[in-house]
C-alpha cells in the first residue's frame, strides 16, 4: 500500500463542463503520473510530476492540465469535458522502477 | 504504434496448471521490464519486474523470462490459483529521472476451478 487516494471515485459530468480530479499522497514521493485506462488501450500516460510545481507531458496530454502546488497532491483538471475523456484515471507514484497506483476515478461526460 | 504489445486478450486455464503470458516490445532502449495485476474496480498491482541485463526473475509462484534477442517476455504462473484471474498488464519502463512506462493493452487470464 503507497497510500494513494483519489477523489472523487466517481463522476458523471456533462460535455463542456471543467473538472478536477485529485490525487494525494503520504508518503513523500517525488513522482507522480496521471494515467487513463481505456479497453484495447491499457494505461496511457497523460501527465506526470517530477516535484513540486515540476510537471511535464505524457502520450495523451491534450485536452488536460495538471498542477502540483504540494508534493502530496497533484491535480488533474479538464479544462472543458468531452466525451472522449470518459474513462478511468488512475494515479501512481514511483518506488524504483515500479510504479504503485490509487484506486481510481471513474469519469463519465455526457 | 504500439511499442508494448500484448497479442492475447484472454487466457483460461485450470487451477493448479501453469499459466503463460506473452508480451512482444519494439523498443530496445527500455530498462525495466515488469508486470502488474488488475482486479475490477481497483488499480493496478506491481507483480514482478525484470532489468534488461537480466533473463529470468522469480518470486513465489510468478517467474518473468526475457528474451533480448525476439524482443519478447512472458510471466508464468505455476501452479494457477482461481484467485489469480485478474487482468494482467505487461510494461516497459526507461530511466529519465523517474521512470517513464509504456503499458501494453492487458491480458485477462481466467484460472478455472
Amino acid at each position: 500500500d503507497a497510500g494513494i487516494t483519489q477523489s472523487p471515485r466517481h463522476k458523471v459530468t456533462e460535455t463542456g463542463t471543467p473538472v478536477t480530479l485529485r490525487c494525494h499522497q503520504t508518503e513523500n514521493h517525488r513522482y507522480m503520473y496521471w494515467y487513463r485506462q481505456d479497453p484495447g488501450h491499457g494505461l496511457r500516460l497523460i501527465h506526470y510530476s517530477y516535484g513540486v510545481k515540476d510537471t511535464d507531458k505524457g502520450e495523451v496530454s491534450d485536452g488536460y492540465s495538471v498542477s502540483r502546488s504540494k508534493t502530496e497532491d497533484f491535480l488533474l483538471t479538464l479544462e472543458s469535458a468531452t466525451s472522449s475523456q470518459t474513462s478511468v484515471y488512475f494515479c501512481a507514484i514511483s518506488r524504483g522502477e515500479a510504479q504503485y497506483f490509487g484506486p481510481g476515478t471513474r469519469l463519465t461526460v455526457l | 504504434d504500439q511499442q508494448v504489445k500484448q497479442n492475447s486478450p484472454s487466457l483460461s486455464v485450470q487451477e493448479g496448471r501453469i499459466s503463460i503470458l506473452n508480451c512482444d516490445y519494439t523498443n530496445s532502449m527500455f530498462d525495466y521490464f515488469l508486470w502488474y495485476k488488475k482486479y475490477p474496480a481497483e488499480g493496478p498491482t506491481f507483480l514482478i519486474s525484470i532489468s534488461s541485463i537480466k533473463d529470468k526473475n522469480e518470486d513465489g509462484r510468478f517467474t518473468v523470462f526475457l528474451n533480448k534477442s525476439a524482443k519478447h517476455l512472458s510471466l508464468h504462473i505455476v501452479p494457477s490459483q482461481p484467485g489469480d484471474s485478474a487482468v494482467y498488464f505487461c510494461a516497459a519502463s526507461k530511466n529519465t529521472g523517474g521512470f517513464k512506462t509504456i503499458f501494453g493493452a492487458g491480458t485477462r487470464l481466467f484460472v478455472k476451478a
